[in-house]
């Protein structure tokens, strides 16, 4: 398996437009994680997935940003309007079950000015 | 509030010593804990873990211990070698499946 795969690995955006983060999670794998990193917190969850359906959202930080999963091999995070402030790496990552470690992608990098 | 908090932001150790990475969490809730660790320009990668029943994991060179009356667990690399510089994080779950994670401690080994 070519492990989990997101898209772009870059993407520069102007502030006010939207902007869509994709991932592809690992076959067979039931949940789905979409984690932000900067600086000061680390990695944070933002929402994650079991068999496509949204578990927690509690992490996603404001109702710009939103999650879909339509199928079980395709996830979208999207931020509409983008912020500067929203300018960090966002992760996808996906596990088998519960309780597994989770498999993650190579990030996007996320640059709003 | 961070639940999962690795205090030293970076370690610098000399090739063939022993590297010591700290972690504390805050939820007693916690029983599952894990380590990454993360090269530039890549995602996390497993690298071990712990449940709560242990106070010990052992997988070559590296070592973890958990000590659930501190809420404490370390990670210990022995011996260190250069391709161990990276950043390591910390994180634990409870129950839920998600994981909580450290904001990263970067491991330098000097050659």
């Amino acid at each position: 398996d070519a492990g989990v795969i997101q898209s772009p690995r870059h993407e520069v955006t102007e502030m006010g437009q939207e902007v869509t983060l994709r991932c592809k999670p690992i076959s067979g794998h039931d949940y789905l994680f979409w984690y932000r990193q900067t600086m000061m917190r680390g990695l944070e969850l933002l929402i994650y997935f079991n068999n496509n359906v949204p578990i927690d959202d509690s992490g996603m930080p404001e109702d710009r940003f939103s999650a879909k999963m339509p199928n079980a091999s395709f996830s979208t995070l999207k931020i509409q309007p983008s912020e500067p402030r929203d300018s960090a790496v966002y992760f996808c990552a996906s596990s088998q079950r519960e309780g597994t470690e989770a498999f993650f992608g190579q990030g996007t990098r996320l640059t709003v000015v | 509030d961070q639940q999962v908090k690795q205090n030293s932001p970076s370690l610098s150790v000399q090739e063939g010593r022993i590297s010591i990475l700290n972690c504390d969490y805050t939820n007693s809730m916690f029983d599952y804990f894990l380590w990454y660790k993360k090269y530039p320009a890549e995602g996390p990668t497993f690298l071990i873990s712990i449940s709560s029943i242990k106070d010990k994991n052992e997988d070559g060179r590296f070592t973890v211990f958990l000590n659930k009356s501190a809420k404490h667990l370390s990670l210990h690399i022995v011996p260190s070698q250069p391709g161990d510089s990276a950043v390591y994080f910390c994180a634990a779950s409870g129950g839920a499946n998600n994981l909580f994670f450290g904001t990263g401690t970067r491991l330098t080994v000097i050659p």
